[in-house]
């Protein structure tokens, strides 16, 4: 079992739609979440840290639940400049190492 | 600005050959990675560096080789022995590996072999 997983998609959808992205992490000792958005062909981007409490950045959401072991992505009223692959990245301190899921891949069409 | 920087964009080479690639930081981070990426796939940990003079095997390790002789420094060698070398290479650094520290990246390095 891979200690990230997350559903490569892809997801189509149309602008405007909500989507909703799960990732899940094995190691309950993992003690820091984030989302990264990566374009094609481009470097991994920062989109949003991931708190306990859940966290919003206007049309996203993120959302952390330690006894299952999964974080979430929301995304509203998607664009079409929202196409992207999403990367979930789980920091486990004690190994010294964050683990990348493979992404999960969002097209946003018309 | 500040940043990391990835030297070459794109580079060929020639099987048994060895090739270097140059990442520089001057976000003054203690951390820095490497990872690979091959299409359509996820990324995976190569090498890490918590400090200068120090660096652990991530989890494809074989076949490549790092230094870490500066802070703001941490090239990785692809050597002969990488069997597929083929794919886009990512540097990347962070203030610390502990809990909270962002990952940034450099914009990449694109090797293939010919």
């Amino acid at each position: 079992r891979k200690e990230v997983e997350q559903d490569p998609g892809p997801f189509n959808v149309p602008e405007g739609a909500t989507v909703a992205f799960n990732c899940t992490y094995s190691n309950s000792a993992s003690q820091s979440f984030f989302w990264y958005r990566q374009d094609c062909r481009k470097e991994p981007k920062l989109l949003m840290s991931v708190y306990s409490s859940g966290n919003e950045d206007g049309r996203f959401t993120a959302q952390l639940n330690r006894a299952s072991q999964y974080i979430s992505l929301l995304i509203r009223d998607s664009k079409l400049s929202d196409s992207a692959t999403y990367l979930c990245v789980v920091l486990t301190t004690n190994a010294g190492k964050s683990t990348f899921g493979d992404g999960t891949t969002l097209t946003v069409k018309p | 600005d500040g940043g990391i920087t990835q030297s070459p964009k794109y580079l060929f080479r020639k099987e048994g050959q060895n090739v270097t690639l140059s990442c520089e930081q001057n976000l003054n981070h203690d951390a820095m990675y490497w990872y690979r990426q091959d299409p359509g796939q996820g990324l995976r940990l190569i090498y890490y560096s918590q400090i200068v003079n120090d660096f652990q095997k991530g989890d494809i390790a074989e076949g490549y080789s790092v230094s870490r002789e500066k802070k703001e420094s941490f090239p990785l060698t692809v050597t002969s022995a990488q069997k597929n070398p083929t794919a886009f290479y990512l540097c990347a650094s962070s203030l610390h590996t502990d809990s909270g520290n962002t990952i940034y990246f450099g914009e990449g390095s694109w090797l293939t072999v010919v």
